[in-house]
């Protein structure tokens, strides 16, 4: 068990480019989620994948965010035209069963 | 949706200090979560506490779903201790956390 891994773990980009971060959950979880923080603030939902299905989507993804899971495995976040307000942590948390998420340390990303 | 608020909202202690941390919660929930997450911004599960008390050397919680509340008691701090203790609970589903604005916890020696 090597935990949740995620990549990279520092990005920053152009305001207007894209960017894609990927998560590497637990090996026998079968659910992801998806988290963003801002500075000072608790973590805020984002999406959740049982297996390769996304079940869940906050009204926090706008149209520019786009998540997968193919085969049920790895996840990728994908942030399209990318805003200053983007500016973030995006965390990644995986678990086998509804509860006890485990969190990866995270993509700290920066918008300039 | 539902409203986590925890307090206080920043906590200076002395190395060897105890202290309590609470986390208030506005609806029933099915299950709660306390997290600590370390100066590298790593999110480290403590307690997952539905109710009653669980104790892991130094820290300990109880959470007291039918008044809403759970606490965090850290006995004999120590310099790394230090972070941010974030409270979260869990929808009906088990799917999705919301968290509460965390206490920001420095000790020092």
């Amino acid at each position: 068990d090597t935990g949740v891994s995620q990549d990279p773990r520092h990005k920053i980009t152009k305001r207007g480019q894209n960017v894609t971060f990927r998560c590497d959950p637990i090996s026998e979880h079968n659910r992801l989620y998806w988290y963003r923080q801002t500075l000072g603030q608790g973590p805020e939902f984002l999406t959740y994948f049982q297996n390769e299905a996304q079940l869940e989507k906050s009204r926090l993804l706008s149209d520019r965010f786009s998540a997968e899971r193919p085969k049920g495995s790895f996840s990728t976040l994908e942030i399209q035209r990318t805003e200053q307000g983007d500016s973030a942590m995006y965390l990644c948390a995986s678990s086998w069963a509804p509860g006890g998420y485990t969190f990866g340390s995270g993509t700290r990303l920066t918008v300039v | 949706g539902i409203q986590v608020e925890q307090s206080p909202p920043d906590l200076i202690l002395q190395e060897g200090a105890n202290s309590t941390l609470r986390c208030n919660f506005s609806d029933s929930v099915n299950n709660l979560q306390w997290f600590h997450q370390n100066p590298w911004g790593q999110l480290i599960n403590l307690f997952y506490i539905p109710s009653g008390t669980k104790q892991n050397g130094r820290l300990s919680a109880t959470t007291v779903a039918t008044e809403r509340y759970s606490l965090l008691y850290i006995s004999s701090s120590q310099t790394t201790d230090s972070g941010v203790y974030f409270c979260a609970v869990y929808n009906n589903a088990g799917n999705m956390l919301t968290f509460g604005g965390g206490t920001r916890l420095m000790v020092k020696p």
